[in-house]
């Protein structure tokens, strides 16, 4: 099934505490994406990449890292979260400027 | 830079009715794309349409349709006949063509479809 996967789903950390949420499509997309959503400002893009080792700043690219290694995989890295960066985070696919395959998001809370 | 606005926060409607979504676009480029996704409850995001900036045709998919109006920079999403599985959150997104993975998405429009 074609797909894009993120984990975890669900995740509760303190400030500071380094993670990685990580995002894998097996669609062979050569575009992926991060978004984090947060109320009343729709959907915002944090880092974008158009190929493996290619990556560029979304709008609201401060605090997060993103690295493209392979082309399936596309993780976010979080070197030292602060509780602005609680949000709901999806991360997308596609082929080129088309439909954006979006993964099932993961709710991240820092405290 | 790119900006998209959705001035609508929140819509609800009686099944039946027939809804208009709008989204009001800024950009400086000649060529770009224009997209809509849909966030039902659930929280996925599907995909709806996708136009070029050539291409003002109106589109019409089932009760959706969408009117392209480059003269003002809109490109509005109406529901014909609403129905209470249409109640979701929608968004109108923005990319130039240059930069094909750099979308800028509106701050959606709740749509509530009562029965």
């Amino acid at each position: 099934e074609a797909q894009v996967t993120q984990n975890p789903r669900y995740l509760i950390t303190v400030t500071g505490k380094k993670l990685t949420v990580t995002c894998s499509q097996n669609m062979n997309h050569e575009y992926m994406s991060w978004y984090r959503q947060d109320p009343g400002l729709g959907l915002r893009q944090i880092y974008y990449s158009m190929n493996v080792e290619v990556t560029d700043k979304g709008d609201v690219p401060e605090g997060y890292k993103v690295s493209r290694k392979e082309k399936r995989n596309f993780p976010l890295i979080l070197e030292s979260p602060s509780p602005n960066q609680t949000s709901l985070y999806f991360c997308a696919s596609s082929w080129g400027v088309d439909e954006q395959f979006f993964g099932p998001g993961t709710r991240l809370t820092v405290l | 830079a790119q900006k998209v606005t959705q001035a609508q926060t929140e819509i609800s409607v009686v099944e039946k009715e027939d809804v208009t979504l709008d989204c009001v676009y800024e950009t400086r480029d000649t060529t770009y794309y224009l997209f809509w996704y849909k966030q039902p409850p659930s929280g996925e995001l599907v995909f709806l349409i996708r136009r070029n900036s050539f291409d003002e045709q109106n589109e019409i998919s089932g009760r959706y349709s969408w009117n392209f109006q480059k003269s003002t920079s809109s490109f509005n999403f109406t529901i014909t006949a609403s129905q209470v599985v249409d109640s979701a959150v929608y968004f109108c997104a923005l990319t130039p063509m240059e930069y094909g993975n750099k979308l800028v998405f509106g701050a959606g429009t709740i749509l509530r479809v009562k029965s």
